[in-house]
């Protein structure tokens, strides 16, 4: 079934510790996104990346870091997690960067302590 | 600056019509989206609105008005499965969504 993974699903961890979210599409869409999602706000982009190779920061880009290797795959990664960092993430991607109908994994909850 | 204003929760009863209104002050303007996200699921796409007008997908509609910074979206025939939240985003000039918070709708029999 075409569509759009993440993973983990849920991951409890440690201040100061590493964490990479995966996330991995089949749509051959060109843009991807990283939101993260808080109680009583919008959705904030974390970053995005408009093709393979290229990646460009959104409104809450600090203490994350991505990459975009090929078409399918865009992981996120929290070089040591700090509490404030604990949401919901959502990936997304779409066929173009200017196209805004998104489909979005199924999310990724992170708790840190 | 930019910014997305939502009612952040509204109460209808199945059966009735529910609107949902979204003002929005953004950076340039590409086009109003709505989606919908069911507690503890993702988004999903609902509707899309570049030009001023009614845009009409079966019970759903959206409406949406440039010069007033204006858009609703209007649900007929409320089924409980429609309880949900539903998000207004705007694409601005850097073809970049800012979210609104959400309106969370509750469905009573």
């Amino acid at each position: 079934i075409a569509g759009i993974t993440q993973a983990p699903t849920s991951q409890i961890l440690a201040a100061g510790r590493r964490m990479t979210l995966r996330c991995t599409q089949d749509m051959r869409h060109n843009a991807m996104y990283w939101y993260r999602q808080d109680l009583g706000l919008g959705l904030r982009l974390i970053h995005y990346s408009n093709t393979a190779g290229t990646t460009g920061k959104g409104e809450v880009p600090d203490g994350y870091s991505v990459s975009r290797a090929n078409t399918d795959d865009f992981p996120l990664t929290l070089a040591s997690a700090v509490p404030s960092q604990t949401s919901v993430y959502f990936c997304a991607s779409s066929l173009h960067l200017e196209t805004g109908e998104l489909f979005f994994g199924e999310g990724s909850r992170l708790t840190v302590l | 600056g930019q910014n997305i204003d939502q009612p952040t929760e509204m109460t209808a009863t199945e059966g009735a019509i529910v609107q949902i209104n979204c003002t929005y002050q953004t950076s340039g303007f590409n086009g109003l989206f709505w989606y919908q996200q069911h507690a503890g699921e993702a988004p999903t796409f609902l509707s899309y609105n570049v030009l001023d007008g009614l845009e009409e997908k079966g019970r759903f509609s959206s409406f949406l008005s440039r010069s007033k910074g204006y858009s609703y979206l209007l649900l007929k025939e409320l089924q409980m499965k429609d309880s949900a939240s539903y998000l207004c985003a705007t694409m601005d000039s850097n073809y970049q969504l800012i979210w609104g918070a959400g309106t969370k709708l509750i469905i009573k029999p």
